[in-house]
């Protein structure tokens, strides 16, 4: 079983619609949970960042999470084409050292 | 993520050169992570490195490749004799240390062997 599993899309919606973003994992020892955002030919970027069960809001994005599943969410509402980006979920425990998702594809058409 | 600098940005090199891809990470940053990227893949960590030191380099191939993070300077990742399979996007990031996880990356360093 992979450490982190993340479907790699690609995903590909309209202008205005709710996307949802998702990962597992199965190392229990993880304690931060983070989405990155990278846009292509670009490195990635820190878009949300939690540390316990629930959700976490940020302007259109939620994030959110369930320790007892092992399962994080990114949601983002009212998509725009601005947000075409790899969005790449990712784990740590406390070193630093992230552990990546393959990351999803993810185009939102005008 | 603008105050992690990598150079060069690209890199071509022939098989069995060697490639070193240097990292600045951020003002009051000792801590440096390298991660590659292979095409449509997740970024893979290889190495961790505090000043002067190798904390973490479970990630890293066994032969050719080696890192380092003097106290004066940046940090660098070499590749000896390298190989078509290490074409690949490699990323550096800085850590500033706490209870946060989060990692601050550099625009990358892009290496193709011809």
């Amino acid at each position: 079983q992979k450490e982190v599993e993340q479907d790699p899309g690609p995903l590909s919606v309209p202008e205005g619609a709710i996307v949802s973003l998702n990962c597992t994992y199965s190392n229990s020892a993880f304690q931060y949970f983070m989405w990155y955002r990278q846009y292509s030919r670009k490195g990635p970027e820190l878009l949300m960042y939690t540390y316990s069960s629930g959700n976490k809001e940020d302007g259109r994005f939620t994030a959110q999470v369930d320790k007892s599943s092992k399962y994080i969410s990114l949601f983002i509402r009212d998509s725009q084409p601005s947000d075409s980006a790899t969005y790449l979920c990712a784990f740590s425990g406390n070193t630093g050292k992230l552990i990546f998702g393959q990351g999803t594809t993810l185009q939102v058409k005008p | 993520n603008a105050g992690v600098m990598q150079n060069p940005r690209h890199l071509v090199r022939r098989r069995g050169q060697e490639a070193r891809l240097r990292c600045s990470p951020m003002k009051g940053h000792s801590h440096v992570y390298w991660y590659r990227q292979l095409p449509e893949e997740g970024l893979k960590f290889m190495v961790y490195l505090q000043k002067e030191n190798i904390i973490d380099e479970s990630g890293m191939p066994k032969e050719r490749f080696s890192a380092e993070f003097p106290k004066e300077g940046p940090s660098i990742l070499r590749i000896q004799q390298v190989v078509r399979g290490d074409s690949a996007a490699y990323f550096c990031a800085s850590w500033a240390q706490g209870p946060t996880g989060e990692l601050f990356f550099g625009e990358g360093s892009r290496l193709t062997v011809l």
